[in-house]
């Protein structure tokens, strides 16, 4: 099983606050992704990284934004949350060809 | 634009009966082809996988079948069970870049 971890699993907030999705990889991933999901459908590809120092915005365009400071972490941060930002948010990791994704965050923004 | 199209969008099995789930692609240029399951609440998880150089992976109940000249792959679920209720998504990648993912089929196994 993956060692990729998101905090938190779950957060409601308020219009214009602002938050950070937390994720974590113990594997010494060097690639790292976010991706948004609306409950049971496609992933959209909203950030990438290819390792430290390295972000790259992905097809959807999202008002976030990532950093990679250390390999093993990827947070993602909006600045001033929107109802629209409501929406599930699953972080992934890779090696070679498979990705390993993580539990995701359920974020409902009021 | 999809560039990985899923069908069908849900569908419903008896428990013993046989899945399948069906993808199409139009780069040729895509060399990897996974199947990832997804359990409400959960991230996905990679099930299966192939390249596109074999016709067919098998893996315990699950088999992809792969169609290069049509560009399409299909995922198999053999004697199905209800613990295999789910959401499925295909996907495919030019090595290690820009995984693009289908819509996603919903399945359901009645007991």
């Amino acid at each position: 099983e993956a060692d990729i971890y998101q905090t938190p699993r779950y957060l409601v907030i308020g219009t214009g606050k602002k938050i950070t999705l937390e994720c974590s990889q113990t594997m010494g991933h060097d690639k790292m992704y976010w991706y948004q999901q609306d409950p049971g459908m496609e992933l959209h590809l909203i950030h990438y990284s290819y390792g430290v120092n390295s972000t790259e915005k992905g097809d959807l365009s999202s008002e976030s934004t990532v950093s990679r400071i250390r390999t093993e972490h990827f947070p993602l941060t909006l600045e001033s949350a929107r109802p629209s930002h409501t929406s599930q948010y699953l972080c992934a990791s890779s090696w070679g060809y498979e990705q390993y994704f993580g539990p995701g965050t359920r974020l409902t923004v009021t | 634009q999809q560039q990985v199209k899923q069908s069908p969008q849900s569908l419903i099995v008896q428990k013993g009966g046989i899945s399948i789930i069906n993808c199409a692609y139009e780069n040729t240029a895509f060399d990897y082809f996974p199947w990832y399951q997804q359990f409400p609440g959960k991230g996905p998880a990679l099930l299966i996988a192939i390249r596109p150089d074999v016709s067919e992976k098998k893996e315990g109940r699950f088999t992809i079948s792969f169609n290069k000249s049509a560009k399409q792959f299909s995922l198999h679920i053999m004697d199905s069970q209800p613990g295999d209720s789910a959401t499925y998504f295909c996907a495919a990648s030019i090595w290690t870049n820009d995984m693009r993912f289908g819509a996603g089929t919903r399945l359901t196994v009645k007991p």
